[in-house]
């Protein structure tokens, strides 16, 4: 089972500023395979990247993924109010299980 | 607007059975493989199990394996879950989940390998 480990396990930031999240496998996994998940409190977690770094349908351009092998990234630009939330990266690899990271949490400073 | 419904979820005693549903709508069901994803309290997001679009394949996570199935129904548009022998691990909130395509079907580009569609979701609370 490829483990998926997020860091950090939260970020305090301000709106306006720019940040970068991590998520490392424990084996490498097809760019692909690999997508990440803004989850708010109460709600069911929305697509925001698939294939590492493609944008899912209406999703801002200041979301942007990159990434390769054992070592994936969102970036967010410019945080809106709306983007503080869990964010969370998961990967299909060439068989199930299925696996997500534990989540960075993002919120206001 | 493409949907996912769930339903069925309650409180359940330790070695008790619930059954899941979830009803699809404005969509192909048939045409996408499905999955199960679970949230217990305050904690991240698992993969449970998943289905192939005409059902034929199934695949679970080992914590799940011998206990709970999955399938579902075509015309109905529906998606089922049925969990047996429920632990108070199995405590969570529990999402329908939609691939972008049919990863089973013999033909998936990677733009398939995606959870696009997600139900709001469905509390199964197991505890005496």
């Amino acid at each position: 089972e490829i483990v998926l480990t997020q860091s950090p396990g939260t970020l305090s930031l301000s709106p306006g500023e720019t940040v970068t999240l991590s998520c490392r496998a424990s084996q490498s996994v097809s760019s692909s395979y690999l997508g990440w998940y803004q989850q708010k409190p109460g709600q069911a977690p929305r697509l925001l990247i698939f294939g590492a770094s493609s944008r899912a349908t209406g999703i801002p351009d200041r979301f942007s993924g990159s990434g390769s092998g054992t070592s994936f990234t969102l970036t967010i630009g410019r945080l809106e109010p709306e983007d503080f939330a869990v964010y969370y990266c998961h990967q299909y690899g060439t068989s199930p299980p299925y696996t997500f990271g534990q989540g960075t949490k993002l919120e206001i400073k | 607007e493409v949907q996912l419904v769930e339903s069925g979820g309650g409180l359940v005693k330790p070695g008790g059975s619930l059954r899941l549903s979830c009803v699809a709508s404005e969509f192909s069901f048939s045409s996408y493989s499905m999955n199960w994803v679970r949230q217990a309290p305050g904690k991240g997001l698992e993969w449970v199990s998943a289905i192939s679009g005409s059902g034929i394949y199934m695949y679970y996570a080992d914590s799940v394996k011998g206990r709970f199935t999955i399938s579902r129904d075509n015309p109905k548009n529906s998606l089922y879950l049925q969990m047996n022998s429920l632990r108070a691990e199995d405590t969570a909130v529990y999402y329908c989940v939609r691939d972008r395509g049919d990863l089973y079907s013999g033909y998936a580009p990677s733009y398939y390998y995606a959870l696009d569609v997600w139900g709001q979701g469905t509390t199964v609370t197991v505890s005496s």
